[in-house]
């Protein structure tokens, strides 16, 4: 069974830019995660996917970073216009199980993103 | 809001010693904890998870875990340590029955085993 696969693993991109983030969750898993660790802090949430609604968004930064995941499989995280600050890597994480009393969530490499 | 304290942000550990990690929590209702664990240029890999019952479990590679509900504490243990041990470690809690499954960390702890 394959894991939870990001892409890209690494992006370079200048202050102002727009990047796209990619998550590919482990098949048949409802919950899709996006979680971000800023250098030297904690990994911190940012939202939280049933399929395809949102079920927990308290965690985005800003309207600078959107989150979509059409059709309840893959998700995608955009991040525009891009600053210094959103610098760090963001991780994707799927689960499958539901109500929350006993769920693994199940986490992909991450994706480091450079903001210069 | 839920926190989670890792007290050592470094450890350095010749190999064969023992190890414990500490971990905190800040919740006052019933939570899920977790270990994880990343290893240099890999992902971030369970180690352990507690959810209910024997508040001692056990994980992979050799990796313990106790859980003591009127301490909020949830310490990671290992009688030996091994060079491949060298990873950093991840606490992780998330509350239960609130509808919110996002997982809360702590900052991690770096471990490097000497060889």
């Amino acid at each position: 069974e394959a894991g939870v696969t990001q892409f890209p693993s690494h992006s370079v991109i200048e202050k102002g830019q727009t990047v796209t983030l990619r998550c590919d969750p482990i098949s048949g898993h409802d919950n899709l995660y996006w979680y971000r660790r800023v250098m030297g802090k904690e990994i911190k949430f940012l939202l939280h996917f049933v399929k395809e609604s949102k079920q927990d968004e308290s965690g985005m930064p800003n309207n600078r970073f959107l989150a979509e995941r059409t059709g309840g499989t893959y998700s995608t995280l955009k991040v525009q216009p891009a600053e210094l600050e959103d610098s760090g890597v963001y991780f994707c994480a799927s689960s499958q199980e539901r109500g929350g009393t006993q769920e693994t969530q199940y986490f992909g490499p991450g994706t480091r993103l450079l903001v210069l | 809001a839920q926190s989670v304290s890792q007290h050592n942000h470094h450890v350095i550990l010749s190999e064969a010693a023992s190890l414990e990690l500490g971990c905190n929590y800040s919740y006052g209702g019933t939570v899920n904890l977790f270990w994880y664990v990343q290893y240099p240029g890999q992902h971030l890999q369970l180690l352990l998870k507690y959810f209910s019952g024997d508040p001692l479990v056990k994980g992979i590679k050799g990796f313990e875990a106790e859980f003591i509900k009127s301490k909020f504490s949830f310490n990671l243990r290992k009688p030996s340590v091994q060079w491949s041990d060298t990873a950093e470690y991840f606490c992780a809690v998330t509350p239960r029955n609130t509808g919110f499954q996002k997982l809360v960390f702590g900052t991690g702890t770096r471990l490097l085993v000497s060889p």
